[in-house]
């Protein structure tokens, strides 16, 4: 079976930097590009950034370029995303995604919810 | 990275079709066959329902179809089920600069 856990999130202060994982299983991992999304409270779903398979190609939302970074460990089946300079509207859960054929992004994982606030 | 557009709500009463519009660019759902649909229930995970505008993933149900006409996308839920209230969000392929593009999302309310 597919799976991505999600991990790392919790309340960080504003200018903080958290590091958030998504640990894959079920699927040949280094095959594939992955990606992150995150929904605010109440709010819709907003891609953040991807990576593909090799680690070597990334993409960035323009509200994130320059304070995220986003990484791979093919050894260890597992995504990563580096938050800097954190901001209240940073708030939100944030979803890690497989990029399967047609860009179809599937399974999700359940998410982990970071909080912005002092 | 402009959103695609969908209606904030849409609504059907059981046993009836409801088509939930996605529209974009030239640059996005009209330059690419590759446009996604999920539906999320609250407090889950989106889940893949229509991928590459008409592919059902197994498991999905035939209820569910997706179309394109040049920028514009459309998810049609036919004979509406009390289970299919949720929300509903398109994803479309923009390119190698910008990637991909997100709709805001359609709250569907099964009357």
């Amino acid at each position: 079976e597919v799976q991505l856990v999600e991990s790392g999130g919790g309340l960080v202060p504003p200018g903080g930097s958290p590091r958030l994982s998504c640990a894959a299983s079920g699927f040949t991992f280094s095959s594939y590009t992955m990606t992150w999304v995150r929904q605010a409270p109440g709010r819709g779903l907003e891609w953040v950034s991807a990576i593909g398979s090799g680690g070597g190609t990334t993409y960035y939302a323009d509200s994130v370029k320059g304070r995220f970074t986003i990484s791979r460990d093919n050894s260890k089946n597992t995504l990563y995303l580096q938050m800097n300079s954190l901001r209240a509207d940073d708030t939100a859960v944030y979803y890690c995604a497989k990029i399967g054929g047609g860009y179809r992004f599937d399974p999700w994982g359940q998410g982990t919810l970071v909080t912005v606030s002092s | 990275q402009s959103a695609l557009t969908q209606p904030p709500s849409a609504s059907g009463s059981p046993g009836q079709s409801v088509t939930i519009s996605c529209t974009g660019t030239s640059s996005d759902i009209g330059g690419y066959n590759y446009v996604s649909w999920y539906q999320q229930h609250p407090g889950k995970a989106p889940k893949l329902m229509v991928y590459e505008v008409n592919k059902r993933p197994s498991g999905v149900p035939d209820r569910f179809s997706g179309s394109k006409s040049g920028n514009t996308a459309s998810l049609t839920v036919s004979g509406l089920q009390a289970e299919d209230e949720a929300d509903y969000y398109c994803i479309s392929y923009a390119g190698s600069n910008n990637f991909v593009v997100f709709g805001g999302g359609t709250k569907l309310t099964v009357l």
